[in-house]
């Protein structure tokens, strides 16, 4: 099955600054690439996210690049501010709806 | 009121007992998932259903059961829980319409197996 590998574990970044998180998948036949924040105590929400006939997707401070022939994507933040500070989750699919597999996820901490 | 509901939110119970975690939705969508989140093993898939009529295992079946009563209703069961079932457990819906999509999470059900 697919694999999904995130990175880093933790970061902390100063308000202000760019926060990047980073996930490789395994099985080329993956075309859906989501991303979720889960905010303390809640549920995971999705924020963005891409699909395989694109490369780059943005949404005012967030954006998600793909790199299909090296099978990774990755989460960019700029201008982070501290309602930023959650636990972000990447995941794959391979388009049929019923499997998503997630990555371990990041938890983002922007320091005031 | 909020479209994915799970009940209850926190449980604690003793091996060995049964326990049922519940979810109801208003979303009106037909697909429903079961997942578990343990710190640094990120979200699994226990269980899914794409309607009432259809249940499908997961990553991790094993030592779970489901329940699909309604279109809005999923029911998770742990026959004889186990400390290794401690853990998050998260109800979702997607809309089949849209083909793969957004998951709607609920928010969370904490169980504790001593």
């Amino acid at each position: 099955g697919e694999n999904v590998e995130q990175h880093p574990s933790t970061l902390s970044v100063q308000e202000g600054d760019s926060a990047v998180i980073k996930c490789t998948y395994s099985d080329s036949a993956s075309n859906y690439f989501p991303w979720y924040k889960q905010e303390l105590g809640k549920g995971p929400q999705l924020i963005i996210d891409i699909r395989s006939n694109v490369g780059e997707k943005k949404d005012q401070r967030i954006a998600v690049t793909l790199n299909k022939t090296a099978k990774h994507f990755s989460l960019h933040i700029t201008e982070t501010q501290p309602e930023d500070s959650a636990v972000y989750f990447c995941a794959a699919s391979m388009g049929t709806g019923n499997q998503f597999y997630f990555g371990t996820g990041t938890s983002l901490t922007v320091i005031p | 009121d909020a479209d994915v509901t799970q009940t209850p939110r926190n449980r604690i119970t003793k091996t060995g007992k049964r326990i049922m975690l519940e979810c109801s939705q208003t979303k009106g969508h037909d697909r429903m998932y079961w997942y578990r989140q343990d710190p640094g093993l990120g979200l699994r898939l226990i269980y899914y259903s794409f309607d009432v009529k259809d249940i499908n295992k997961g990553e991790i079946s094993d030592g779970y059961s489901v329940s699909r009563q309604a279109q809005a209703k999923f029911s998770l069961s742990l026959e004889s829980a186990i400390p290794n079932q401690t853990a998050l457990y998260f109800c979702a819906t997607s809309d089949q319409a849209r083909g793969v999509g957004e998951l709607f999470f609920g928010e969370g059900s904490r169980l504790t197996v001593l």
